[in-house]
């Protein structure tokens, strides 16, 4: 079974901060798939990124970057000079490439961003 | 466009009702999913479909029902068995083999009960 752990249930920051949000899998299968998905007020989950387990390159997307270590099998998401615009609940998400699993994502219980002017 | 519609946005209901929530996706997912958001947590999956005319239970369907009669239809029945419905459901759907975004999802409906 797949397990996602995001232990931080909420983060406080101050605008222009940097902050990162941990993210911690757990999964028997070498091939699976990282996800972090935005939540904003609306409530609609918005996709940020993908990552697969075979390619541990860090990524940055503007102000956006994310760090895969499968040694620590933790990908985490930092977001550097944040911005008001930036808060929202963010989750981690894992499938794996299981016919059995049906592809199913496993959430995290989600992070509760506040960023303050 | 392409997405989700999840009707209606807010929904009210009385004690011992049986409401159902829409589903609409015009991706051609074969997919689909319902989750159950309460406040401050994280999503709890309560029913998923991979293929037409069939589903399957997640892990809190108990009070819920579904049917999958349509490819682009998933509706969600939030039954009188279900004895704490105030919630946030979100609908999804996907591609098999997860596709390059996971997840699209849907608005939501915040249920409240009156």
């Amino acid at each position: 079974a797949q397990k996602v752990t995001q232990a931080q249930t909420e983060i406080s920051v101050v605008e222009k901060e940097d902050v990162t949000l941990d993210c911690v899998y757990e999964t028997r299968d070498t091939t699976y798939y990282l996800f972090w998905y935005k939540q904003p007020p609306s409530g609609e989950l918005v996709f940020l990124i993908r990552r697969n387990s075979f390619d541990e390159q860090n990524e940055i997307s503007g102000r956006y970057s994310w760090n895969f270590q499968k040694s620590t099998s933790s990908f985490n998401f930092t977001i550097t000079a944040s911005q008001v615009v930036d808060s929202a609940v963010y989750f981690c998400a894992l499938s794996v490439n299981s016919v059995n699993a049906g592809n199913m994502l496993t959430f995290g219980g989600g992070t509760r961003l506040m960023v303050k002017p | 466009d392409g997405g989700i519609t999840q009707s209606p946005k807010y929904l009210f209901r009385k004690e011992g009702q049986n409401v159902t929530l829409s589903c609409e996706q015009n991706l051609n997912h074969d997919a689909m999913y319902w989750y159950r958001q309460d406040p401050g947590q994280g999503l709890r999956l309560i029913y998923y479909s991979q293929i037409v005319n069939d589903f399957q239970k997640g892990d809190i369907a108990e009070g819920y029902s579904v049917s999958r009669e349509k490819k682009e239809s998933f509706p969600l029945t939030v039954t009188s068995a279900q004895k704490n419905p105030t919630a946030f459901y979100l609908c999804a759907s996907s591609k098999p083999g997860t596709g390059r975004r996971g997840y699209t999802f849907g608005s939501g409906t915040r249920l409240t009960v009156v």
